[in-house]
């Protein structure tokens, strides 16, 4: 089976702008969770999606929005970015069905932001 | 805000050694999964175990849970220099915000 895949790998972009990060979750998996990593915060959880619907969601503010697809695949948006934004964005698929506890969560590679 | 906390930050031991870390974590959990990272890649999960597990064996890592003193412990015999990673234990507290991370050990192996 292939993994979960990013893209795309690395992004420069200047404050102000906005940018779109896509996340293909293995096949059959139908949760996608999505965290910011960074040097200072750590890993922390920005948002979860089930079945096109945003289930969880982190202490970040609104410019940070998500979505899922049909399909399962997920994007991320980051609108009016700030330096503070440049992180590692991973993006996790799992098996998880509709009631908790969560399973075991497979990353992608991650997406690499640096903000100007 | 963090839930996990691992201990120690930082771990340089030579090859062939055990390698011990421990995370201590702050509300009730359904489990706490260990992670490894390898430079600022993708997280690889090693095991999870549940709040009523006490022990869990995978290959060479062992992790122990006691729910008593809300800490855990990973340990990892015969290390080698592939072990060469930051390793990071997240918790899932039954609440809605995902699973938290701790800030993460990082362990050198030396050949």
């Amino acid at each position: 089976k292939a993994g979960v895949t990013q893209t795309p790998r690395y992004l420069i972009k200047t404050r102000g702008q906005q940018v779109t990060l896509s996340c293909s979750p293995i096949s059959g998996h139908r949760s996608v969770s999505w965290y910011q990593q960074t040097p200072g915060q750590g890993l922390q959880f920005l948002f979860e999606y089930f079945s096109e619907t945003q289930r969880n969601k982190g202490n970040f503010p609104g410019r940070f929005s998500g979505r899922q697809f049909s399909n399962s695949r997920s994007e991320m948006n980051v609108s009016t970015l700030e330096l503070g934004d440049s992180a590692l964005y991973l993006c996790a698929s799992s098996l998880k069905g509709l009631v908790r506890p969560y399973n075991e969560q497979f990353f992608g590679p991650g997406t690499r932001l640096t903000v100007l | 805000s963090q839930q996990g906390e691992e201990d120690p930050q930082a771990l340089s031991i030579q090859e062939g050694e055990n390698a011990t870390m421990n995370c201590s974590y702050k509300t009730s959990i359904n489990n706490l999964q260990w992670y490894r990272q390898n430079s600022g890649r993708g997280l690889v999960h090693l095991i999870l175990i549940r709040s009523n597990e006490r022990e869990k064996h995978s290959g060479r890592l062992r992790v122990t849970l006691d729910t008593s003193k809300k800490s855990s412990s990973l340990l990892i015999t015969a290390s080698r220099a592939a072990d060469t990673a930051s390793y990071f234990c997240a918790t899932d507290d039954g609440g809605a915000d995902g699973l938290t991370f701790g800030k993460g050990t990082h362990l050198i192996i030396q050949p």
